[in-house]
């Protein structure tokens, strides 16, 4: 069963404009940690930003802020003041506790975001 | 920063033959370390955990005895793809994870890839 959902294939964003990427997760532990990476066209994965379960604030790194919602089971990215440069593959993704693939990442299928001048 | 390595960055190859793919992580040691695949406009899909000294953990579906692991030490990991054929052209990445007491929050930094191209 798919762990990780991101509903937006793709995005468009304006320079300079906010834009929000989603993603729920289901899981049924208490304990787990979820991730964002950026995937440019040259294929590398950029880790952008991490939110543990217990984490009572919201994460923030830079331009990047998590919009987490446990109740929802939701770790929305947000991109503040967009740049041309963040055009690529966002990829949301979760770790559980110890499993068969011990601390794997579990990935959605990404959004493509688009920022237009 | 935790930096991974991967070798080659792309290989065109004929059918059957094997290649090899290395993954280093430079300026930190993984007992753990990962191999995803990721297909043209797709998700990263794990292959296999490769754990240092020991033998691999492979995903349900992905072959073993295709795909040869071996963790030989704290900072190297090699995946064998042997007898390629073209439905094993693919971008394949490795990522390590920077082991802290909270196994839950280590980072996984991610090599750049390898782009497989069989003939």
């Amino acid at each position: 069963a798919q762990k990780i959902t991101q509903t937006q294939p793709g995005m468009f964003v304006q320079e300079k404009e906010a834009v929000t990427l989603d993603c729920t997760y289901d899981t049924s532990d208490q304990s787990y940690g979820l991730f964002w990476y950026k995937q440019p066209s040259s294929g590398e994965m950029i880790f952008l930003i991490y939110q543990g379960s217990y984490d009572e604030q919201n994460a923030t790194e830079g331009r990047y802020s998590l919009n987490f919602q446990k109740a929802r089971k939701s770790a929305n990215l947000v991109i503040s003041a967009s740049q041309l440069g963040d055009s690529a593959m966002y990829f949301c993704a979760m770790r559980e506790p110890y499993s068969n693939s011990g601390y794997a990442l579990n990935f959605g299928k990404g959004t493509s975001l688009l920022v237009t001048p | 920063g935790a930096v991974v390595s991967q070798h080659p960055s792309w290989v065109i190859c004929k059918s059957g033959t094997s290649v090899k793919i290395e993954c280093r992580s430079l300026d930190f040691q993984a007992t753990t370390m990962f191999w995803y695949r990721q297909f043209p406009k797709q998700s990263l899909m794990l292959m296999a955990t490769s754990n240092e000294g020991s033998k691999a953990t492979y995903e349900q579906g992905v072959e073993k005895d295709k795909f040869l692991i071996n963790h030989a030490s704290l900072t190297l990991s090699t995946l064998t793809v042997t007898s390629a054929h073209p439905e094993d052209s693919s971008f394949y990445i490795c990522s390590a994870a920077l082991e802290t007491s909270g196994r839950i929050a280590d980072t996984q930094y991610f090599g750049p890839g390898t782009r497989l191209t069989v003939l």
